[in-house]
């Protein structure tokens, strides 16, 4: 079954650390990558997505992420968080082929204190 | 903001009734898909409209079902409703541009 594993339910972070989240699917095939990110009280945005090319994709607010295939995997990385991090990211894989379903990964609940 | 609205934005319900949920696409976008998130999980698939039509559906039961209008706004209905049924119930649109999904606001859902 196709699924996607968030390696950590909870981070927690001084300002000006780094961050990286671990996001890993299972899907034998072309997928289609994103993170999405859920500050408090407001929608899920898109944060940056990997269709196709190099494998290292630049997002919004300083965020990254790199596609390894052969790990199956899509990390998200930001070298210096700000308080204004704080929110729940998720990681989403598209298996291509089909119709737009969207597999979410559980999230991962990202705190960064003053 | 995505111009991705649902309504309403809370709502409490007893187990056995029927709800509708709404959502209004974003402009020019004609798939609407639906997601359940539960406390503590990511969003799973219900199903998705394109062209007024479902065409393709997640591990959820027949009690679930939806619409698409021709303006491409669309509901969710879930009948005989279950205490498992409590969730954030989104709504995302996509375009023939491209597979990026925009989502609403959600409607909390509650059951009891």
């Amino acid at each position: 079954a196709q699924s996607v594993s968030q390696h950590n339910h909870h981070v927690i972070l001084s300002e000006a650390a780094s961050l990286e989240l671990g996001c890993n699917y299972s899907y034998g095939g072309t997928v289609n990558l994103f993170w999405y990110v859920q500050y408090p009280g407001q929608h899920l945005q898109l944060l940056l997505k990997y269709f196709s090319g190099d494998p290292l994709v630049k997002g919004i607010k300083g965020f990254e992420a790199e596609f390894i295939k052969s790990k199956f995997s899509f990390n998200l990385r930001k070298p210096s968080v700000q308080w204004s991090d704080t929110a729940e990211y998720f990681c989403a894989v598209l298996p291509l082929g089909g119709y737009n379903k969207l597999i979410f990964g559980a999230g991962t609940r990202l705190a960064v204190h003053p | 903001e995505t111009g991705v609205t649902q309504s309403p934005t809370h709502l409490i319900k007893t187990r056995g009734q029927q709800v509708t949920l709404r959502c209004s696409s974003q402009s020019g976008h004609n798939t609407v898909s639906w997601y359940q998130q539960a406390l503590g999980q990511g969003p799973q698939f219900i199903f998705q409209y394109y062209r007024e039509e479902e065409n393709g559906r997640g591990n959820f039961p027949p009690r679930f079902s939806g619409l698409q209008f021709p303006n491409y706004s669309s509901e969710l209905n879930v009948n005989a409703l279950e205490l498992d049924d409590s969730a954030l119930y989104l709504c995302a649109s996509t375009s023939n541009r491209g597979p990026e999904a925009f989502f609403g606001q959600g409607t909390r859902l509650t059951v009891v």
